[in-house]
């Protein structure tokens, strides 16, 4: 599986935009990108997914780097239900399974 | 919004006894997953069962560990001889859509403990 690096940990403030990154250099043609996060004491939960475009849902937009080498998930207004572990997990089409690495912890201030 | 059930959401057990974890997908999905999260460490992927068969299982999913679709709502993880090391938050999950990449839903996870 190609791997994917994000920092550990961000904070940001409540109702400010906030960008999460994730590189993954070694991605493949086939590889979509996903994010999940993980509320605590939650199960992960799936938060959007693309494969080239940038792509826009009601919880999050993804920027996909026009090499694909890197990614960014934007929440718009965090709040504070928002703070979360988020995976950024690159999948190729018709795998069976997520391979989670270490998130990055995401803390929203008040 | 359809959402995967988990039960029971505790269980606490003496090594060496069988547990069973029970799981409701939602209801049009053919695509089951069993995940487990030990404290504080990742989420790790332990099988996947499609048609009535294992698709895929990680070296975690040994002898001791099996699934059962017993019927047409239930998806069940079978222990058979618990250890301490299986002490571990275990997440049911379910997708419809595997093959476009889509979405797996996951439950909010069953909690077992191994004294």
């Amino acid at each position: 599986d190609a791997k994917t690096t994000q920092p550990n940990s961000m904070e940001s403030n409540e109702e400010e935009p906030v960008h999460l990154p994730c590189n993954h250099s070694t991605i493949s043609g086939t590889d979509y990108i996903h994010w999940y996060r993980q509320l605590p004491s939650q199960g992960p939960e799936y938060v959007i997914h693309g494969l080239t475009s940038n792509v826009n849902n009601r919880m999050a937009s993804l920027a996909i780097a026009e090499d694909r080498k890197s990614s960014t998930l934007i929440l718009h207004r965090a709040t504070l239900r928002d703070a979360a572990v988020y995976y950024c997990i690159l999948i190729v089409l018709g795998a069976q399974k997520l391979v989670f690495g270490q998130g990055t912890r995401l803390t929203i201030n008040p | 919004e359809p959402e995967v059930t988990q039960t029971p959401s505790h269980q606490v057990t003496q090594m060496g006894q069988e547990v069973i974890l029970r799981c409701v997908p939602i209801s049009n999905h053919l695509y089951f997953y069993w995940y487990r999260q030990i404290l504080g460490q990742k989420v790790e992927f332990l099988v996947s069962f499609y048609n009535n068969e294992i698709s895929e299982k990680s070296e975690i999913f040994d002898d001791q560990f099996s699934v059962e679709r017993p019927d047409g709502s239930n998806f069940t993880l079978k222990i058979r001889s618990t250890k301490l090391e299986d002490s571990a938050m275990y997440f049911c999950a379910s997708s419809g859509l595997q093959g476009k990449a889509g979405e797996l839903f996951f439950g909010e996870g069953s909690r077992l403990t191994v004294l």
